[in-house]
C-alpha cells in the first residue's frame, strides 16, 4: 500500500528562522518520486520541489531544501529564513514510478510570526 | 498560456441535482486528475486518466463519473449530488514520461450541496 504521513498539523516559527516540515512514506515501489506543494489562503496548489528517489544529493530549489532519508522512508521540507508569505499548508506527494497516481499527505499548516 | 482551468469557481446544488466540472489544459500533458479536499483530509483522488482515452478509479469514486473528452478536457459529472460531496474539487494535469513531472492544479471549485 502505499501511503504519506504527515505528523504535525500545524507548525509555527519566528520569521528569519528556518523550519523544518516532516513527511514520512511507505511504497513497495522500488522507484518513486517525491513532492512538496504549498496551498496559501487564496487556495491554489504550488509546486515547490521534488526529489527521486535514486537521485544522490538531496533536492534544493532557493530557500527550500528536501532533507531525503532513503533508509527511514522520510522526505523533510525544510524552508530557510522563513518569511510571512510562507504563511499556508504545505503537502507532501508521492508518484511510484510505475503509477499513473499521486498520493498526498494530510497536510501541515505553517505559521510565520513576525 | 493558462495552465490548467476549471469552470466553474462556486457552485451551489441541491440534493439529487447533477452538474458537470469542466478542466481543461493546454500544456499537452498525457495525465489528468480530478481530486477533492477535505478539511483535515488532504487530496483525495476520485478518478484519473492516464491517457486520452483511458480513466480509472481512485481513492474515492463513488458518486462520481468522468470523461476523458479529448487530450486537453477532463470532466468530472456529479449524477445526484448528496450533502456528503461538499468539498473543493481539484483538476490537475501531469506529464508522464519526464520528470520531474510534478502536477499542475486548476484553481478549484468550491462545491456546496444542501
Amino acid at each position: 500500500a502505499q501511503k504519506i504521513t504527515q505528523t504535525q498539523p500545524g507548525m509555527f516559527v519566528q520569521e528569519k528562522e528556518a523550519v523544518t516540515l516532516d513527511c514520512t512514506y511507505d511504497t513497495s515501489d522500488p522507484s518513486y518520486g517525491l513532492f512538496w506543494y504549498k496551498q496559501p489562503s487564496s487556495g491554489e496548489m504550488i509546486f515547490l520541489i521534488y526529489q527521486g528517489s535514486y537521485d544522490q544529493q538531496n533536492a534544493t530549489e532557493g530557500r527550500y531544501s528536501l532533507n531525503f532519508q532513503k533508509a527511514r522512508k522520510s522526505a523533510n521540507l525544510v524552508i530557510s529564513a522563513s518569511q510571512l508569505g510562507d504563511s499556508a499548508m504545505y503537502f507532501c506527494a508521492m508518484r511510484p514510478s510505475l503509477s499513473n497516481q499521486f498520493y498526498f499527505g494530510t497536510g501541515t499548516s505553517l505559521t510565520v510570526i513576525p | 498560456n493558462a495552465g490548467v482551468t476549471q469552470t466553474p469557481k462556486f457552485q451551489v446544488l441541491k440534493t439529487g441535482q447533477s452538474m458537470t466540472l469542466q478542466c481543461a489544459q493546454d500544456m499537452n500533458h498525457n495525465s489528468m486528475y480530478w481530486y477533492r479536499q477535505d478539511p483535515g483530509m488532504g487530496l483525495r483522488l476520485i478518478y484519473y486518466s492516464a491517457s486520452e482515452g483511458t480513466t480509472d478509479k481512485g481513492e474515492v469514486p463513488n458518486g462520481y463519473n468522468v470523461s476523458r473528452l479529448n487530450k486537453r478536457e477532463f470532466s468530472l459529472r456529479l449524477e445526484s449530488a448528496a450533502p456528503s460531496q461538499t468539498s473543493v474539487y481539484f483538476c490537475a494535469s501531469s506529464a508522464r514520461d519526464t520528470t520531474p513531472y510534478e502536477q499542475y492544479f486548476g484553481p478549484g471549485t468550491r462545491l456546496t450541496v444542501t
